[in-house]
């Protein structure tokens, strides 16, 4: 399996400009996590899916963030429009249906707002 | 809400030394607890896992855990640490039920000195 792929690997945009991060799950597995990382406050939950529905978005900072999941292989996480302290590792998680089965994690998208 | 607490922010070792990252969590009722490992510049690896049974849980590469109820408690040990241990490792809680997603701790940066 390739497992959690993300796209773009990095990005580097000007403030206020839309970025669009990408994920796709490993084939099967149903629940999907984005993850934000800063060293200020580590790893943060931002939104989690549970067969494509939006579960819980609590974690999602303001309203310039927004994610959705189309179908059970792909989804995006935009930012409009971008803050410098938007800066930080954005990863993707998926795993299977039982919810204390182990979390698989992309490589992440390393985002820079300038 | 659910918390982590990971006790220290950064370690510094020397190679044959032996390892123990606390971590504490607040949830009071039935959960499962991860260690998840990130290598420099790459995603989280499953380190090891506690659901049920045994609270000694043995994980890749030597290490294990133990969790003790009473203290809120899920340790990562290992006896003697390789140059190779050098990562960021993060202990992570989901509480029965999933209902808060799975929560991290901020991590602790361990750097072993050849």
């Amino acid at each position: 399996d390739a497992g959690v792929i993300q796209s773009p690997r990095h990005e580097v945009t000007e403030m206020g400009q839309e970025v669009t991060l990408r994920c796709k799950p490993i084939s099967g597995h149903n629940s999907l996590f984005w993850y934000r990382q800063t060293m200020m406050r580590g790893l943060e939950l931002l939104i989690y899916f549970n067969n494509n529905v939006p579960i819980d978005d609590s974690g999602m900072p303001e309203d310039r963030f927004s994610a959705k999941m189309p179908n059970a292989s792909f989804s995006t996480l935009k930012i409009q429009p971008s803050e410098p302290r938007d800066s930080a590792v954005y990863f993707c998680a998926s795993r299977t249906g039982t919810y204390n089965s182990p979390l698989h994690f992309g490589n992440g998208t390393r985002l820079t707002v300038t | 809400a659910q918390s982590v607490s990971q006790h220290n922010h950064h370690v510094i070792l020397s190679e044959a030394a032996s390892l123990e990252l606390g971590c504490n969590y607040s949830y009071g009722g039935t959960v499962n607890l991860f260690w998840y490992v990130q290598y420099p510049g790459q995603h989280l690896q499953l380190l090891l896992k506690y659901f049920s049974g045994d609270p000694l849980v043995k994980g890749i590469k030597g290490f294990e855990a133990e969790f003790i109820k009473s203290k809120f408690s899920f340790n990562l040990r290992k006896p003697s640490v390789q140059w190779s241990d050098t990562a960021e490792y993060f202990c992570a809680v989901i509480s029965g039920g999933g209902a808060d997603g799975l929560t991290f701790g901020k991590g602790t940066h361990l750097i072993i000195q050849p």
